[in-house]
């Protein structure tokens, strides 16, 4: 069965402690794997795509890495600003529409 | 770029009364929409998958009569909620597919409350 899975479901930082965000998957055939910011009563905002394993790429603050297996969205040096939930997802390569399988999202806090 | 928009934001409406949801790729078009649903703290469960000019595909366990969803142009797709009730009061949010890629950008999402 497709499935995503983020971990940790929550996590807390202090202002410019880095870290990292997993982003576990099991899918028939991977077209792409998503990175969406999702700030409370909002849209999801789009963050990164990677398509193929040891694709990176990155964004100020945020790193996004891909493997085989599950990907990672590291934080380094993190603001307050970067509180929110992220949220993974993937889409798989059987299908045109592009449909996205999303996991259940790691709610970050950053404290100054 | 890539700017989606929905409309109304909030919207409280009676049971029994229908409400539409516009959504709009302001600045790109879109064959492909998307409509999710989000309950409080879990992530976005698809409902359907809207196609310009064709009938939308719904998921599993969604009722295409209760969610009449109309993509009437490469640039809008509207959501019917039929016969409201207070169960189908939750966060609505579309997204539209970047054509070329298999990106999803997301409008800002809609408030609906059923009293």
């Amino acid at each position: 069965e497709d499935q995503v899975t983020q971990s940790p479901e929550a996590l807390r930082l202090q202002e410019g402690e880095s870290s990292s965000l997993n982003c576990s998957y099991t899918v028939s055939g991977l077209r792409g794997l998503f990175w969406y910011r999702q700030d409370p009563g909002k849209g999801p905002e789009f963050l990164f795509t990677l398509y193929s394993a040891g694709e990176e790429k990155e964004k100020e603050r945020l790193k996004a890495t891909l493997t085989k297996k599950e990907s990672f969205l590291h934080i380094t040096a993190p603001k307050p600003e970067d509180s929110a939930t992220y949220l993974c997802a993937v889409s798989k390569l059987r299908g045109n529409t592009g449909k996205l399988i999303f996991g259940q999202g790691t709610t970050l806090q950053v404290k100054p | 770029g890539a700017v989606v928009s929905q409309h109304p934001s909030w919207v409280i409406c009676k049971s029994g009364t229908s409400v539409k949801i516009e959504c709009r790729s302001l600045d790109f078009q879109a064959t492909t929409m998307f409509w999710y649903r989000q309950f409080p703290k879990q992530s976005l469960m698809l409902m359907a998958t809207s196609n310009e000019g064709s009938k939308a595909t719904y998921e599993q366990g969604v009722e295409k009569d209760k969610f009449l969803i109309n993509h009437a142009s490469l640039t809008l797709s509207t959501l019917t909620v039929t016969s409201a009730h207070p169960e189908d009061s939750s966060f609505y949010i579309c997204s539209a597919r970047l054509a070329g890629t298999y990106e999803q950008y997301f409008g800002p999402g809609t408030r609906l409350t059923v009293t």
